[in-house]
């Protein structure tokens, strides 16, 4: 299962777009690479999954360069509300979570 | 369509104490996974169950047993509860491993005195 590796933490302001970044050097060629979101005291939701380049749904934006050994979680204007851990994920199944991005949006 | 849903939310037992967590999902998933959350930390795999019938081992699945009941139920049993095993339990489903896009339920609260 291939180790991923994310920022412990990141501050952003209500409004502003967040990237967060995934590295995930020994990703495999059948590997999914997914993210999730969890709010303190609630089980992680399922945000966004993607295998190659980029996609987009209601929520966030997932950006994967051509090699896959990292991608990226854009999330468009956020609020207060979207203050919580976010967790990449690179294979399936078994999922590993690591520690984690904790975000922190302020007003 | 109540998704997953767990029972109990919150348990204290004494160290040495036996319980079954119970776990149950409405939206025909093949599999189905049990995972803890310790303070500050990300999920552990305890033990998933990828079709009726069939369990496995994931990270950290010592002092722990599972039963796949049937395709909606998967109950995680603590048969003599250690300190160590006080954490946030999660259950999950997914419509079958291969993909990761898996379902949460709100989670049971131990704590092993």
């Amino acid at each position: 299962l291939a180790k991923t590796t994310q920022p412990i933490s990141m501050d952003s302001y209500e409004g502003q777009e967040v990237n967060i970044t995934c590295s995930h050097n020994n990703i495999a060629t059948n590997d999914y690479i997914t993210w999730y979101q969890q709010f303190p005291s609630q089980g992680p939701r399922f945000i966004i999954q993607g295998y190659k380049t980029k996609v987009t749904n209601e929520v966030a934006s997932l950006f994967i360069p051509a090699d896959r050994k990292s991608s990226t979680l854009s999330l468009p204007r956020v609020s207060l509300s979207d203050t919580a851990v976010y967790y990449c994920l690179v294979g399936g199944g078994k999922l590993i979570f690591g520690q984690g991005t904790e975000l922190s949006v302020k007003p | 369509n109540a998704g997953v849903t767990q029972t109990p939310k919150f348990q204290v037992l004494k160290t040495g104490q036996s319980m079954t967590l119970q776990c149950a999902q409405d939206m025909n998933h093949n599999s189905m996974y049990w995972y803890r959350q310790d303070p500050g930390m990300g999920l552990r795999l305890i033990y998933y169950s990828a079709s009726e019938g069939t369990t496995d081992k994931g990270e950290v699945p010592n002092g722990y047993n599972v039963s796949r009941l049937n395709k909606r139920e998967f109950s995680l049993r603590l048969e003599s509860a250690a300190p160590s095993q006080t954490s946030v339990y999660f259950c999950a489903s997914s419509e079958r491993t291969l993909y990761n896009e898996q379902f949460f339920g709100p989670g049971t609260r131990l704590t092993v005195l």
